[in-house]
């Protein structure tokens, strides 16, 4: 259990749903993050949110769209997404000025 | 692009020390040196984070030459479920955690 939690755990969709992934973490960090990792491939940075503000938008394409309400909360919502877009999508936290990154258990996505 | 490079796989039997060099030519004067384990279908974890020198806990040492342009993690005798991937990175709290391909650690019985 590392404080950041992440849900669902795995996901199948359509090409032409509407979904959200969420990710919570009680750790009081001030920084989230998403990344993707495709099969045997390194992770890759998607997006960064510093106290609430998204400070890196790693040319992610607009079908995904993320959301921070708050420091706690952080979403990805996903719209007519491609089969080339099914991965593990990773959660992860930290302090601004603490580099230790917590991360939570991913989610699956399947997109058919 | 990740700043580090470390070897793509290794192997080791258990009870065996295990030695994975990370090299980091461009390391700024601000960024720190973390690793992370990585299991299959999990999240990366953090195993060790240091500065310069020598860098200890209850899972592995962390050894970094005066140049820091390079550094190797140790883990004193690994166990079957040390098999995972394990990350080496360079980052401070201004710039991105990028990871790179990671080395492959495999363990024997």
């Amino acid at each position: 259990e590392t404080g950041v939690t992440q849900t669902p755990r795995h996901l199948v969709m359509g090409m032409t749903n509407k979904k959200s992934l969420k990710c919570e973490q009680h750790l009081g960090h001030n920084a989230m993050y998403w990344y993707k990792q495709s099969a045997k491939k390194p992770l890759e940075l998607m997006f960064v949110y510093n106290f609430k503000e998204q400070t890196e938008n790693n040319s992610v394409p607009s079908r995904f769209s993320p959301e921070c309400p708050n420091s706690s909360h952080l979403f990805l919502h996903l719209h007519t997404l491609q089969p080339e877009d099914s991965a593990l999508y990773l959660c992860a936290s930290s302090q601004v000025t603490n580099t230790e990154a917590f991360f939570g258990q991913g989610t699956r996505l399947t997109v058919v | 692009l990740a700043k580090t490079t470390q070897p793509i796989s290794m192997d080791s039997y258990e009870g065996q020390e295990v030695n994975i060099t990370c090299s980091h030519n461009n390391i700024a004067t601000n960024d720190y040196i973390t690793w992370y384990q990585q299991f299959p279908s999990q999240g990366p974890r953090f195993i060790i984070q240091g500065y310069k020198t020598k860098v200890t806990n209850e899972v592995a040492s962390l050894f970094i030459p005066a140049d820091r342009k390079s550094s190797t993690l140790s883990l004193p005798r690994v166990s079957l479920s040390d098999t995972a991937v394990y990350y080496c990175l360079v980052y401070s709290s201004a710039s991105k955690i990028i990871f790179g391909s990671g080395t492959r650690l495999s363990i024997r019985p």
